[in-house]
Formats: C-alpha cells, sequence, structure tokens
C-alpha cells in the first residue's frame, strides 16, 4: 500500500539552528501538507501547496517556515531559526484532490522536533 | 481558537461493548466531517466521514452521528475490540472543499480484552 514517509522520525536540534524535515508524498498525489502537534495539544495546520507553489498556510506559518518541492518527488519543510516552541511532532500529509470531503488525505508516521 | 472540541481525553471501554467518543464545534458553516484514528509513532488515519446532508453513516463497526442542531457528533464503535485502542480525532475543513482541517484535541480509547 502507499505510504508518505518522513525523515527523520526525530530531530534535536539547538534554539536558533535551522531545521529541514523531508516528506515523501504519496507518487501519484498532487496535495502536499504539512500539519504539526504541540505535545498535548491538537493536529494544526501548517501549510499546503500545490503546483510548486503554496495555496494556503495558517498564522503559524511564518517567515520562519518554508516549504519547497526541490526535485518532483520530495516535500519538505525548513525552519530557518528554530525557537523553542517550535518543538513538535510535524505531520506530512498528500492527497490526491484538492477537496478534502472524501477524506482522502494520508499522512506520514511523523517527525519529532526537540528544540533545545 | 478551538472550533472542534472533543471533551473527554481518555475513555475505556470492555472488550465487545459500545465506544462513543464525542464531539463539538462552533462553527455553523462546516459542511464535513471526518474522523481519523491515530496509534503510537504513527501518523493519523482516515476512519469515516459523514456530511452536513446526513445524520448518520456507517462503515461495517464505526458509525458516526452528527446531530447539526447541537453542533455535535459522535463516533460509535461496536463491538469494541483491543485493536481499536487509539487515539481518535474528529476533523472538520474550514471551508467546503477546503483542503485544511480542524482538529480536535483526540480522545485516547483503551478497549480492555
Amino acid at each position: 500500500e502507499p505510504e508518505v514517509t518522513q525523515t527523520p522520525s526525530h530531530q534535536v536540534t539547538q534554539m536558533g539552528q535551522e531545521v529541514i524535515l523531508r516528506c515523501v508524498p504519496i507518487s501519484n498525489h498532487l496535495y502536499f501538507y504539512w500539519y504539526r502537534q504541540i505535545l498535548g495539544q491538537k493536529v494544526e495546520f501548517l501549510v499546503s501547496f500545490y503546483n510548486n507553489e503554496i495555496s494556503e498556510k495558517s498564522e503559524i506559518f511564518d517567515d520562519q517556515f518554508s516549504v519547497e518541492r526541490p526535485d518532483g518527488s520530495n516535500f519538505t519543510l525548513k525552519i530557518r531559526s528554530t525557537k523553542l516552541e517550535d518543538s513538535a511532532m510535524y505531520f506530512c500529509a498528500s492527497s490526491a484532490r484538492s477537496s478534502l470531503n472524501t477524506g482522502e488525505l494520508f499522512f506520514g508516521e511523523g517527525s519529532r522536533l526537540t528544540v533545545l | 481558537d478551538q472550533q472542534v472540541k472533543q471533551n473527554s481525553p481518555s475513555l475505556s471501554v470492555q472488550e465487545g461493548r459500545i465506544s462513543i467518543l464525542n464531539c463539538d464545534y462552533t462553527n455553523s458553516m462546516f459542511d464535513y466531517f471526518l474522523w481519523y484514528k491515530k496509534y503510537p509513532a504513527e501518523g493519523p488515519t482516515f476512519l469515516i466521514s459523514i456530511s452536513s446532508i446526513k445524520d448518520k453513516n456507517e462503515d461495517g463497526r464505526f458509525t458516526v452521528f452528527l446531530n447539526k442542531s447541537a453542533k455535535h457528533l459522535s463516533l460509535h464503535i461496536v463491538p469494541s475490540q483491543p485493536g481499536d485502542s487509539a487515539v481518535y480525532f474528529c476533523a472538520a475543513p474550514d471551508r467546503t472543499g477546503a483542503n485544511n482541517l480542524f482538529f480536535g484535541t483526540g480522545t485516547r480509547l483503551t478497549v480492555i480484552p
């Protein structure tokens, strides 16, 4: 069964350092997302990406965050200068269609980021 | 903002009995709702959904009920099995056809053998 894969599974970094989280979406999917879950809190939408550009982003997704699809397969989330409050589980997701009214959103296993 | 709320952080149920997980929402514009299940060290996986034009949707052991006037939905699992032990999230797209979801905080279900 096709799946979304994410690396690394866990990254520990010092505050102020840059972090890149990588994702390989399901191969025939066209819509890509990043969500995050701070420990004990709800899963929150960060950004959606389609046709090589951001289609929507939340208030969380400020100038410290960026996404790109550098090579047609990977989908990356970069945090330029990490803060303590960026510590969270980051989930990549992909879908074949833009509408989520069918539940067709597939999540990866997540990348846990710990900022010290 | 907490547009989707799950007020019970945990629920324990005996194997074979019914599990009822609840979710409330505040945004009357929501017209579609989804339930996701999450095991430890895995991402959320889609379980079942319901459109606001319905009040019930059933898929095997899983049934979701929607009460629009109360802005409330519930997920029923009958009979509950130990493999159902997971965290369950309800979610809603922020507008029709939107590709971002509002999630609740989740309810951890433990099914006791």
